[in-house]
């Protein structure tokens, strides 16, 4: 099984500031790296796939990069709705599909 | 755009199974695979399993290969997952989601979830 490794567990970021979280893969799992965002009381929300193209609906803030076992999504200015947890999931070993821990990003 | 409906919640005691249903409206339904996702209280999320209704062949995590079974129903476009031998780590938030466009395991949308409580 594929282990996702997500760092930090909190961020604490002002509004207007950029976020940066990471994601790790216990072993390459190509471009096959997805991105999602929960807030409480809700389910979860796709927001990258391919690990840079956007969902739907997602605004530009949000971005990812990376390849084969390292990865990133940065949020460029966060907004007050930003304030959530974010995790990886990667979709590359069929059919098993694995999360990270996730990531919750906080009000400082 | 497709929605997914899933039953309400359930209370077991531990030793007994649950099966909660998930219904698709809106759109296709066999052409995607529909996923089964938990979130133990206060945790992550951990993928379960997953079935593509035109093939109806299933696939389960292994750690839930011995009491997993999903199953589709394609006259009523609903999916079932049923978890037999519950414990209290059964306790969960469990959704139901489907694959994304054509993109095998990346997954949206998702159901608003049902809470399973497994307590004696």
């Amino acid at each position: 099984e594929i282990m996702m490794t997500q760092s930090p567990a909190t961020l604490s970021v002002s509004p207007g500031e950029r976020a940066t979280l990471s994601c790790r893969a216990s072993q390459s799992v190509s471009s096959n790296l997805a991105w999602y965002q929960q807030k409480p009381g809700q389910a979860p929300r796709l927001l990258i796939y391919e690990t840079s193209t956007r969902a739907t609906g997602i605004p530009a803030r949000f971005s990812g990069s990376g390849s084969g076992t390292e990865f990133t999504l940065t949020i460029s200015s966060l907004q007050s709705e930003d304030f959530a947890v974010y995790y990886c999931q990667q979709y590359d070993n069929w059919p098993t599909w694995t999360f990270g821990q996730g990531t919750k990003v906080e009000v400082k | 755009q497709v929605q997914l409906e899933q039953s309400g919640a359930e209370v077991k005691k531990p030793g007994s199974s649950v099966k909660v249903s998930c219904k698709a409206s809106g759109g296709s339904f066999n052409n995607y695979a529909i996923n089964w996702v938990r979130q133990a209280p206060g945790q992550g999320l951990d993928w379960m399993g997953g079935i593509l209704p035109i093939v109806g062949s299933p696939q389960y995590a292994q750690k839930f290969q011995d009491r997993l079974t999903i199953t589709a129903d394609e006259s009523t476009n609903t999916v079932y997952m049923e978890l037999t031998r519950l414990t209290s780590e059964d306790t969960a938030l469990y959704y139901c989601a489907r694959d994304y466009e054509s993109y095998s395991g990346v997954l949206d949308p998702w159901g608003q979830g049902t809470p399973v409580s497994v307590s004696s």
